[in-house]
This record gives C-alpha cells, sequence and structure tokens, in this order.
C-alpha cells in the first residue's frame, strides 16, 4: 500500500441497504476524514478522528458512522442508504488535526437507488 | 456563519496567467489552502498560508490578507495540465476545514 487507499471504487445501491466505505491509509497520519463532494457544493466533512480510537462529527454526519480502531482504519457505515446519500465520497489523511495539508484517497463514486 | 465564495468557473489563455480569488468568514482562522483537483481525481494540495503575503512555489503562487479575509492563486505560465478545479479551504478555530465549491479552470490553446 502506498499512501490512502479506498474502496470501492463504485457501488450501486438499493436504497435501505447497508453499506461500509473502506479507507486504509499507511503513513501513519493520527489525523483521518471522510468527505463528501456533490456538483455544485464544496467538500463537505461527515466525520473525523483526531487519532485512534477518538472520532468527531463534522457538518453533515447524520446517516453516517465511522469507527477507528487503530491508526491506519476509519470505515464509514451507511445504515439505511438513501438517495440523498449519492455522492463522492473521499477519505483524507493528516499528521495531526492541524497545520497539515490533507492527503486524499481515490475517491468512492456511490449511487443509491 | 462560515462561508467560502470563489468564481464558479474562468478561462484562459496557454502561456498567460490567471489569478482566481477567494474570499473567507470563518470562525477563527488557522490557514487558507489551496488544493487542485483533476477530473474524476482526489484534490492535492498545492499551497497554505497562515501570514500575510505571498508564497511563491515554481509557476504557482499563493497571496494572504488576513485583515480582508482574501486570498488568492496566482498561475502563471499556463500549460493545458493546469485545466482542473482549484478549491480553496479555510481552516478555522477548530483546525476543521471548511471548502468552497471550487473553480474549474479552462485552459484554451
Amino acid at each position: 500500500i502506498a499512501g490512502i487507499t479506498q474502496a470501492p471504487t463504485s457501488q450501486i445501491l438499493a436504497a435501505g441497504r447497508r453499506m461500509t466505505l473502506r479507507c486504509t491509509q499507511d503513513m501513519r497520519h493520527n489525523a483521518m476524514y471522510w468527505y463528501r463532494q456533490d456538483l455544485g457544493l464544496g467538500l463537505r466533512l461527515i466525520h473525523y478522528s483526531n487519532t485512534a480510537g477518538t472520532t468527531g462529527k463534522g457538518e453533515v454526519p447524520d446517516g453516517y458512522s465511522v469507527s477507528r480502531a487503530n491508526t491506519d482504519d476509519f470505515p464509514l457505515t451507511l445504515a439505511s442508504a438513501v438517495p440523498s446519500q449519492t455522492s463522492v465520497y473521499f477519505c483524507a489523511s493528516a499528521p495531526s488535526g492541524s497545520y497539515n495539508e490533507q492527503f486524499f484517497g481515490p475517491g468512492t463514486r456511490l449511487t443509491v437507488l | 456563519g462560515q462561508n467560502i465564495d470563489q468564481p464558479t468557473e474562468m478561462t484562459a489563455t496557454e502561456g498567460a496567467i490567471v489569478q482566481i480569488n477567494c474570499t473567507y468568514q470563518t470562525s477563527g482562522f488557522n490557514g487558507l489552502f489551496w488544493y487542485q483537483q483533476h477530473a474524476g481525481e482526489a484534490p492535492t494540495f498545492l499551497s497554505y498560508n497562515v501570514l500575510d503575503g505571498l508564497e511563491e512555489k515554481g509557476r504557482f503562487s499563493s497571496f494572504l490578507s488576513r485583515s480582508k479575509g482574501y486570498s488568492y492563486l496566482l498561475l502563471k505560465e499556463l500549460q493545458m495540465k493546469d485545466s482542473a478545479s482549484y478549491l480553496c479551504a479555510a481552516m478555522d478555530s477548530n483546525y476543521q476545514l471548511i471548502w468552497g465549491a471550487g473553480t474549474k479552470l479552462i485552459i484554451k490553446p
């Protein structure tokens, strides 16, 4: 693994289904983030984690949950997907939660029908 | 509220110079970031300013005025590969990034 990876690359999902988007980084970064990007809008923060074992809510957390059991992994779960969750999801990491550039994964394109 | 404003789209000619402006309003301020995002790809870091003034990095420069809540990204000697969206983001007092919607830059030969 080099940098930050996300899986799957894309997914079509029926409404009401549960889905977990995976994110893994090998840079030993403390901070990790989940964003969604929608046309005409800026990146919006869903959840973040400043260090393993802690998580926090961002701007648009409803309908999403995260966990941070270790430094490397930061999965995002949609408990019961709805069409408004159709978006491109980016995971990012940074050495710490301040003053540092964030490194982004390649993204997951999710379509909820 | 927190807000970032930048133009939706700009067009420029190969070899020319273009300036992309960004104004911000945040709860506290811990710096201004610029990212580049090619279509279908992830954002990549370009620059970070926390003090007033100009930071130059090759063909790209970024300027910040904290008193005016204003930044710009200057791209010189434009190349076709510079066609992309440019994202402005301000870091608030909680060290969270507040993102603009991005400026789509179209380069014409």
